[in-house]
């Protein structure tokens, strides 16, 4: 079966310009998380969406918004882009099923390298 | 404030030993725990986790163990395979209040394997 996918998988932009990441989860998945990897850090949560809703947000900046989809794939759009929003961003899915009917896996796509000139 | 650490940033073992990465989380509330794999350019690849409710999860070479009045789990890897070498990262998750679960990454441990 088919993964996240993400795209693009390298974006180069400049300083005060606007970006936007696509996120196609992983069919019959209906979550989606946004996550931010800086340098030599841990993936940091941003986002989440659950069946085209906001269900969680972390420390995603005003200048980012976000959202997802009647087929559930997911875009996040960045604006004003500063040289710290240079990162890899990752998507990940999950959803509800009967055998983990308590509990969701996360699935991550191979990230989306958003590098800011 | 990191909840979730991983205090050996990298470790590097022989072929065909056991990898033991470790993982400490400071918040009592998180009940699931995940182990993640990355390498480099690609996005984290699940691997195994466990809930709070058991103290251990075996999956092929793969075992992970939770000591919950320590705070505290890890990953084994036997026997250890030079295509195990990669990032691992762990992550506790616990229900937000809108019912979804919200992932705290530790900092990675690079492991090597040599041949």
């Amino acid at each position: 079966a088919a993964g996240v996918i993400q795209s693009p998988r390298h974006l180069i932009k400049e300083k005060r310009e606007t970006a936007t990441l696509k996120c196609y989860p992983i069919s019959r998945h209906d979550t989606v998380y946004w996550y931010q990897q800086g340098p030599g850090q841990d993936p940091q949560f941003l986002i989440s969406f659950y069946e085209k809703m906001q269900s969680d947000k972390g420390s995603i900046p005003d200048r980012f918004s976000a959202q997802q989809f009647s087929d559930y794939h997911s875009e996040l759009n960045m604006s004003s882009l500063e040289l710290g929003d240079s990162a890899l961003y990752f998507c990940a899915s999950s959803s509800w099923t009967v055998k983990d009917i308590w509990r969701d896996t996360q699935y991550f796509g191979p990230g989306t390298r958003l590098t800011v000139l | 404030d990191q909840q979730v650490k991983q205090n050996s940033p990298s470790l590097s073992v022989q072929e065909g030993r056991i990898s033991i990465l470790n993982c400490d989380y400071t918040n009592s509330m998180f009940d699931y725990f995940l182990w993640y794999k990355k390498y480099p350019a690609e996005g984290p690849t699940f691997l195994i986790s466990i809930s709070s409710i058991k103290d251990k999860n075996e999956d092929g070479r793969f075992t992970v163990f939770l000591n919950k009045s320590a705070k505290h789990l890890s990953l084994h890897i036997v026997p250890s395979q030079p295509g195990d070498s990669a990032v691992y990262f762990c992550a506790a998750s616990r229900l937000s209040t809108s019912g979804t679960y919200k992932y705290i990454f530790g900092t990675g441990t690079r492991l090597k394997v040599l041949a």
